[in-house]
């Protein structure tokens, strides 16, 4: 069975520009997060999804990110415009019926 | 006040030994809890999930909760090297919300 599927893997970008990160959950699986791992800060929550649904944003820094879920089997992150301060590894996690989560491989992105 | 709390480390045990690694949190009302091993550069994987007060053991790992102190540990027994990684401890308060992360302990084990 396929585990979560992120891309692109690595994503190096200038300040300014749009990055849009993508999301395969696990097939069956009805929950989508999007996490934030940084050294000073740790694995911090974006947001995620239930059924499709975003059920909790509070986690989005602001208004330069943006989330969506079109159907159960896919999911994008986008940040418009990126700055330095968004370079991080962006992970994508789901699980069944809020159980167990399970991590993708993540999304590595330098802002410069 | 942080929500989960976790000693940084490094927790440095040699090959064989007992890591205990452990974890406090602050939501009484919290019910699900997790234990995710992340090895540098990589995902964190899930390892043990407990969900009620005592242990549960599977292979080398004993996850401990006790809820009335608010604790949750994870033994591991007959340390390996490959076991030196860094371990996210995480906690649900009820169904419908995310998990709560602490920063993580890192452990190394020496051979």
């Amino acid at each position: 069975d396929a585990g979560v599927i992120q891309s692109p893997r690595h994503e190096v970008t200038e300040m300014g520009q749009e990055v849009t990160l993508r999301c395969k959950p696990i097939s069956g699986h009805n929950s989508l997060f999007w996490y934030r791992q940084t050294m000073m800060r740790g694995l911090e929550l974006l947001i995620y999804f239930n059924n499709n649904v975003p059920i909790d944003d509070s986690g989005m820094p602001e208004d330069r990110f943006s989330a969506k879920m079109p159907n159960a089997s896919f999911s994008t992150l986008k940040i418009q415009p990126s700055e330095p301060r968004d370079s991080a590894v962006y992970f994508c996690a789901s699980s069944r019926d809020h159980y167990e989560q399970y991590f993708g491989p993540g999304t590595r992105l330098t802002v410069t | 006040q942080k929500e989960v709390e976790q000693n940084s480390g490094p927790l440095s045990v040699p090959e064989g030994a007992i890591a205990s690694l452990n974890c406090t949190y602050s939501d009484r009302v919290s019910q699900s809890f997790f234990w995710y091993r992340q090895y540098s550069g990589k995902s964190p994987e899930l390892i043990m999930s407990i969900y009620s007060n005592g242990d549960k053991e599977d292979g080398r790992f004993t996850a401990q909760l006790n809820k009335a102190s608010q604790y949750v540990s994870l033994l591991i027994r007959d340390s390996q090297p490959s076991d030196s990684a860094t371990y996210l401890c995480a906690v649900k308060r009820e169904a419908g919300t995310a998990l709560i992360f602490g920063k993580g302990t890192t452990l190394s084990v020496s051979s």
